[in-house]
């Protein structure tokens, strides 16, 4: 079985300084890792996935995670936060090398990202 | 290319009703998957549907069910709602090309309370 683990529900930063969400995850197989946004009333927009290669992943609008095995982790970071980053972010975890069969997403609970000017 | 639409936006129920739920999958995609999102909670996975058939199912009861057409948009019904049935419902629609299952795109959700 998978899981995803996001500690805490709200990260509070000021506009301009690190943004770091974090996220554990728990599978028996390799995993593909995905951090996905989600504005107000809007459906989930991915910002990037880890599939294997570089473990350094940067996505959209200048985020970038980075994959440790050894911690099990894959936590989000942005050099300097904006205020249109706030939104509610979630971590998910999908088995590698599956068929298709049954290839479903485990979302960790999200963390709310609120930007302070 | 059109994304993943889902109709209707907003949906209010009653106890013990049935709902149906719609989506469109992107051009070009072949599989769409449902996820439940409870407040302040991640998205769930519901099932799956590959081809017309279901591909794999969640931990959700047998009252929740769905369909796949020709033109791979998809339907999630709903019998004998709930209370705890309310929640956003999330399709994402995707490319099975072989033995891979490219990324998942989510629509906007349908909303759904159930009084």
């Amino acid at each position: 079985a998978q899981s995803v683990t996001q500690l805490g529900s709200h990260v509070s930063v000021s506009e301009g300084a690190l943004v770091l969400l974090r996220c554990n995850y728990s599978s028996s197989v390799p995993p593909y890792l995905f951090w996905y946004v989600q504005y107000p009333n809007q459906g989930l927009q991915l910002l990037l996935k880890y599939t294997s290669a570089a473990t350094l992943v940067k996505g959209i609008n200048g985020f970038e995670a980075e994959f440790k095995k050894s911690e099990t982790s894959f936590h989000l970071t942005k050099p300097s936060a904006h205020m249109r980053d706030a939104a509610e972010y979630f971590c998910a975890v999908s088995d590698r090398g599956l068929t298709g069969a049954n290839s479903k997403l485990t979302f960790g609970k999200g963390i709310t990202l609120s930007v302070r000017p | 290319e059109t994304g993943v639409t889902q109709s209707p936006t907003h949906l209010i129920k009653t106890r013990g009703q049935q709902v149906t739920l719609r989506c469109s999958s992107q051009s070009g995609h072949n599989t769409v998957s449902w996820y439940q999102q409870a407040l302040g909670q991640g998205p769930q996975f519901i099932f799956q549907y590959y081809r017309e058939e279901e591909n794999g199912r969640g931990n959700f009861p047998p009252r929740f069910s769905g369909l796949q057409f020709p033109n791979y948009s998809s339907e999630l019904n709903v019998n004998a709602l709930e209370l705890d049935d309310s929640a956003l419902y999330l399709c994402a629609s995707s490319l099975r090309s072989g033995r891979a299952v490219n990324e998942q795109f989510f629509g906007p959700g349908t909303r759904l309370t159930v009084l």
